[in-house]
């Protein structure tokens, strides 16, 4: 099963709002990543955030992070059309002394001009 | 400029016919791994790389190899494709596992008929 799962897996919006995405996972992680994906396209990295953080911002970009909950949450302030993409969580996992990396199923985001 | 790249951007093949899929990265980077997307299910981990010479497998292995002989590249190989292996696929690749940033190709969209 996922390690990472987003909420909610669909999202519209209009322009100017703000986007939450929530994620969350099962085991202790290390570091936890958001990515976005343009349909069809690669990921791009948008925030890392380690496990003693509890709190990032970049741009209009903030993330948080709560361990006891095993839980994250993205929010987009003043989202734009150009927004409108897959949002998805990585969490890594230590297996046998190697790192596997997981993500989730990913939150589709549509922001209506 | 650092990127990672994949070749084919889009293959068409039959089932049984042997393929290989090759991803470079130009960044020195240690950590390379190999996904699949699929829709529904989000990215799943096939193999990764710690670093040369050493790979383990992720979450869905079958049916897939890979090799790590040389620092830049990590070609994902199809033995024998089936149907079921057509999907979109991403590598990647990161100075540190999940601890740094991960760069992601292009993607190649396998269709196995």
């Amino acid at each position: 099963s996922q390690q990472g799962e987003e909420d909610p897996q669909a999202l519209s919006i209009q322009e100017g709002e703000n986007a939450t995405m929530n994620c969350s996972y099962k085991t202790s992680i290390n570091n936890l990543q958001w990515y976005r994906q343009n349909s069809g396209r690669g990921l791009v990295h948008l925030i890392l955030i380690r496990s003693n953080e509890r709190e990032k911002h970049s741009g209009r970009l903030r993330v948080t992070l709560d361990t006891s909950k095993k839980s994250s949450s993205l929010l987009i302030t003043a989202s734009r059309a150009a927004d409108t993409a897959s949002y998805f969580c990585a969490t890594d996992i230590y297996s046998g002394g190697y790192q596997k990396v997981t993500f989730g199923i990913g939150t589709k985001l549509q922001v209506i001009p | 400029e650092a990127q990672v790249t994949q070749n084919p951007r889009y293959l068409i093949t039959v089932t049984g016919k042997k393929l290989t899929v090759t991803c470079s990265q130009n960044m020195n980077h240690e950590y390379m791994s190999w996904y699949r997307q699929d829709p529904g299910l989000g990215l799943r981990q096939i193999y990764y790389s710690m670093n040369v010479e050493v790979t383990d497998k992720g979450d869905v292995p079958e049916g897939y190899k890979v090799s790590r002989k040389e620092k830049r590249n990590f070609p994902l190989i199809l033995e024998s494709p089936s149907p079921n292996q057509t999907s979109l696929y991403f590598c990647a690749s990161s100075t540190q596992g999940l601890n740094t940033e991960a760069f992601f190709g292009q993607g190649t969209r396998l269709t196995v008929v």
